[in-house]
C-alpha cells in the first residue's frame, strides 16, 4: 500500500513570508497528525485530526499556524507569517483510528526560514 | 507532567557489537510505548511497540525491547549491530487517548 505522501520536500523562505505544506495520508486512515521536529529534538505534535475534525491543537501556535483537513483526507498546514524559529522538519503521520495505534510517517518537509 | 527521557544523545558502537538504547518515562498508569527509527532525510519507521501482555517485545530488523514497570523503562536492544543500523532512534510514550510524547532521540554511529 502507498505510504504517507508529503510535499514539498524542501522549502526555503524569508521571515514574514507564508508557506504551506501538503499531506496525503494512507488510504482509509481516519486520524492525521502534523508534527514539528526541530533539529536535535524529537517530534512535537502540532495538531491531530480525526476525520476532518480537530482532536488536539493545544501546541499549535494559532497566531501564525493553521491547518485544515477537508473531506477527511488530504491536509494542509500553513504558516503565516514565518519566523526564524519555525525552521524545522514538518512531519505528517496517519493512523487507522486512534492515537494508540501505530502512526505511519511521511518523509517530512524541511523548512528553512532566513 | 508526563515526560520521556532518552539519556544518551549519541552512542557509538562497533559493527557486530551489542546495543542497548535507554528510554525512561514518567506516567501515572501503564502507558503504551513505541520505538521508531529515523534515517537521514527520512520519516520515522516503527521498530516495535508495547501495549500489554508479554513485556519482551520483538520488532523488525532484529530489535527487541523490554518493558520494566518497576524501573519505568523501555530499553531497546540488538545483539549484533550492522552498519545499516546507523540512524536516530526515538522512544515515544502515550497514555489513554492522550497524544504521543517523543524523547529527544539517540543518534547511533557504527564503527566499521
Amino acid at each position: 500500500e502507498a505510504g504517507v505522501a508529503q510535499s514539498p520536500r524542501y522549502k526555503i523562505i524569508e521571515k514574514r513570508q507564508s508557506v504551506a505544506f501538503w499531506c496525503n495520508p494512507i488510504s482509509g486512515h481516519a486520524t492525521l497528525y502534523w508534527y514539528q521536529q526541530i533539529l536535535g529534538q524529537g517530534p512535537k505534535l502540532l495538531i491531530q485530526f480525526q476525520n476532518n475534525g480537530v482532536v488536539d491543537d493545544s501546541q499549535l501556535p494559532k497566531d501564525r499556524f493553521s491547518a485544515e483537513r477537508l473531506k477527511g483526507v488530504d491536509s494542509t498546514l500553513k504558516i503565516q507569517p514565518a519566523k526564524l524559529e519555525d525552521s524545522a522538519v514538518y512531519l505528517c503521520a496517519s493512523s487507522l483510528r486512534r492515537v494508540q495505534e501505530t502512526q505511519y510517517f511521511g518523509p517530512g518537509t524541511r523548512l528553512l526560514v532566513l | 507532567a508526563q515526560s520521556v527521557t532518552q539519556p544518551d544523545i549519541h552512542i557509538t558502537v562497533s559493527e557486530g557489537a551489542s546495543l542497548e538504547l535507554r528510554c525512561n518515562y514518567s506516567y501515572g498508569a501503564t502507558p503504551y510505548l513505541f520505538w521508531y527509527v529515523q534515517s537521514p532525510g527520512q520519516g520515522l519507521q516503527l521498530l516495535l511497540k508495547y501495549f500489554s501482555g508479554d513485556t519482551l517485545v520483538q520488532g523488525i530488523k532484529g530489535f527487541e525491547a523490554e518493558f520494566k514497570r518497576s524501573q519505568s523503562s523501555f530499553n531497546l536492544r540488538k545483539p549484533s549491530v550492522h552498519w545499516s543500523d546507523a540512524a536516530e532512534y526515538f522512544c515515544a510514550v502515550g497514555q489513554g487517548a492522550q497524544k504521543l510524547v517523543f524523547g529527544q532521540g539517540t543518534r547511533l554511529t557504527i564503527n566499521p
